[in-house]
This record gives C-alpha cells, structure tokens and sequence, in this order.
C-alpha cells in the first residue's frame, strides 16, 4: 500500500523568500503524484501533477515541484513567495492501479509574514 | 455559480443523531468522492463511486454510509453520529481516466460537522 508523508508541517517564512514544502511517498508500483493548495475557507484545488516525462513540472502561481524517483520524493518550491501564497498544501500519491482513488498527506501550513 | 456544491456548509449536531450531508456537481462527471479532514492527518477517504451503480469503500468507511442518487449527486450518511466524527468533509468529483492520462479531482468547498 502506498504512503505519503509530509515532513514539515508547518513553514513560516517572510515574504520574497524562497520555500520548498518536502513531500515523500512510498510504493511498490509506479505513482502519480500531485501537490493541492487549501486556501482558508476553501476547498482543495490542484498546483500540479507528475505523472511521467520529464521530472521538473510547473504548476500555478509560480510553484514547480521536481519529482526524484530514488528518493521517493516530490518536494514542491517557489523561489520567492507573497503574502497570499499563505494556505495549507498537500501533496497527493495515486498508484497506477488505484483506480484514480488519492493518498493525501498530512499537510504543510505555509505561513508567509511581511 | 460554483462546479461543486456541498449542503449544508456547516452543521452542528448531538451525539446518536442522523445526519446527511449533500453533493452535487454541474462538471457531468462520473467519478465521485467522500473525504473527512482531520488537522494533523490530511484528507482520508471514506466513499467513492466511479458511476451511479458502483460504490465502493474507502480507508474509513465504518460509520457512514453514501448514496448515488444520480450521476450529478453523492450523499453522505451518518446514521449515528458520534463525537469523532467531528470533522471538515469534502466531496470531489473527477473524469474518466483516458490512456495514460490521469484526470484531476474538483474539489467542494467543505461541510464541518461538528457532534457534541
């Protein structure tokens, strides 16, 4: 069965500094891995997904996450955050015969102070 | 109007109470899903349904129960709630998968359930 696990869960930073949010998985088959934004009050909404080619992929707002097969991880990473960037995120392992169905992980509360 | 609606949005209720909370969705889907979130343990999936007459368990379905009514609509039961249950809950919807390729989920904007 597959797991994910965030490592951090919470990063406080100050504005226009760089962030990475770590994310490690595990499984015995190949995944698809994707990194959701909560806004406060909101529901989940996708950055970006990995699911095969090349190993760096962008998403929205500036985020790109790079996927490293050896060491079952997908760390997410914005080179210089705002203030609105403040939310929680999850990252997110389906197995290829999950049948779509997500594994979440816990959750990494990003706050970004002026 | 929103792709993904849940009702009600917030809901406060009595240990051994019956509650139900609604989804529904305008994206013309067939997949649907149930998950609580909990702080500290992420999203867990309790239902999901790949079209109105599949409906299968997920990691924490003791407790509820769901029904597909239409293609457009997933209901969650508690038919007995009890106090850990209080919790954030989202439906999300998603395509068919095609080849290779994966469809993302569309989440709601959240029902909290509170069971004193």
């Amino acid at each position: 069965a597959q797991s994910v696990t965030q490592l951090d869960s919470q990063v406080p930073v100050f504005e226009e500094a760089p962030v990475e949010l770590r994310c490690n998985y595990s499984s015995s088959v190949s995944v698809y891995l994707f990194w959701y934004v909560q806004y406060p009050n909101q529901g989940l909404q996708l950055l970006l997904k990995y699911l095969s080619g090349s190993t760096l992929v962008k998403g929205i707002n500036g985020f790109e996450a790079e996927f490293n097969k050896s060491q079952t991880s997908f760390h997410l990473r914005k080179p210089s955050v705002h203030i609105s960037d403040t939310a929680e995120y999850f990252c997110a392992a389906r197995e290829e015969t999950s049948g779509s169905r997500l594994t979440f992980g816990e959750g990494t509360q990003l706050t970004v102070n002026p | 109007d929103a792709d993904v609606t849940q009702t009600p949005r917030n809901r406060i209720t009595k240990t051994g109470k019956r509650i139900m909370l609604e989804c529904s969705q305008t994206k013309g889907h067939d997949r649907m899903y149930w998950y609580r979130q909990d702080p500290g343990l992420g999203l867990r999936l309790i239902y999901y349904s790949f079209d109105v007459k599949d409906i299968n368990k997920g990691e924490i379905s003791d407790g509820y129960s769901v029904s597909r009514q239409a293609q457009a609509k997933f209901s969650l039961s508690l038919e007995s709630a009890i106090p850990n249950q209080t919790a954030l809950y989202f439906c999300a919807t998603s395509d068919q998968d095609w080849g290779d390729s994966y469809n993302e989920q569309f989440f709601g904007p959240g029902t909290r359930l509170t069971v004193l």
